[in-house]
């Protein structure tokens, strides 16, 4: 079953602590997407790539990092630096980054919380 | 001004009404149109995907594109229980890159 597996489902960070979501597709997509979901918002936009070793700043990108090695692969890292990384986190692909293959596909999130 | 503005809500209607869920957008040089359906704690799922003005219909789903108004709406007929869920509607240019998504409109169908 082709799809976008998001792991740990549930995540808790301690102050000051970097944590790193995984976020792994089987679709042999090109593009990948990291969103940041707060409650009763829409999606903002982290980071995201439409190739591999390569990667774009999204709208949201302060405290953020990833790294785009392997096309299956795009971990998030949330570091010290972002004040308020209590969210959802959703993960998502395309088979292209434009045209018209660009409807993403989502995983199912990764709820991080401060301890 | 944001970019996309979605309907609200929350809505909340009677098990075999019809639903109307709307957006408007400022950028003309959107050109590709999606809804998404996103249940609690899981991911948005992709309910419709359309390009040109008019309407497509799926089921029970039609998804109307106004490109002149910049409007677009997701209709739901017969609607059940199981469409309770919040929608988001989202759109992007030909080579964006990326999407931009409404804040969502949460329904609830009651029986």
């Amino acid at each position: 079953d082709g799809g976008i597996t998001q792991s740990p489902k549930y995540l808790f960070r301690k102050e000051g602590q970097n944590v790193t979501l995984s976020c792994e597709q089987n679709l042999n997509h090109d593009a990948m997407y990291w969103y940041r979901q707060d409650p009763g918002q829409g999606l903002r936009l982290i980071y995201y790539s439409q190739i591999v070793n390569d990667f774009q700043k999204g709208d949201i990108a302060e405290g953020y990092s990833v790294s785009r090695e392997k096309k299956e692969s795009f971990p998030l890292t949330v570091t010290s630096a972002q004040k308020n990384p209590t969210a959802f986190y959703l993960c998502a692909s395309s088979r292209t980054g434009g045209g018209g293959n660009q409807p993403q596909h989502f995983g199912d999130g990764t709820r991080l919380s401060i301890l | 001004q944001k970019e996309v503005e979605q309907d609200p809500g929350p809505l909340s209607v009677p098990e075999g009404a019809i639903v109307s869920l709307n957006c408007t957008y400022s950028n003309s040089a959107f050109q590709y149109f999606m809804w998404y359906r996103q249940y609690s704690r899981k991911g948005p799922e992709l309910l419709m995907y359309t390009y040109s003005s008019g309407n497509k219909e799926d089921g029970r789903f039609t998804a109307q594109v106004d490109k002149s108004s910049k409007y677009i709406s997701l209709f739901i007929r017969d609607s059940q229980p199981s469409d309770s869920a919040t929608y988001l509607c989202a759109m992007y240019r030909g080579n964006a890159g990326k999407s931009t998504f409404g804040d969502g409109t949460t329904l609830t169908v009651k029986p």
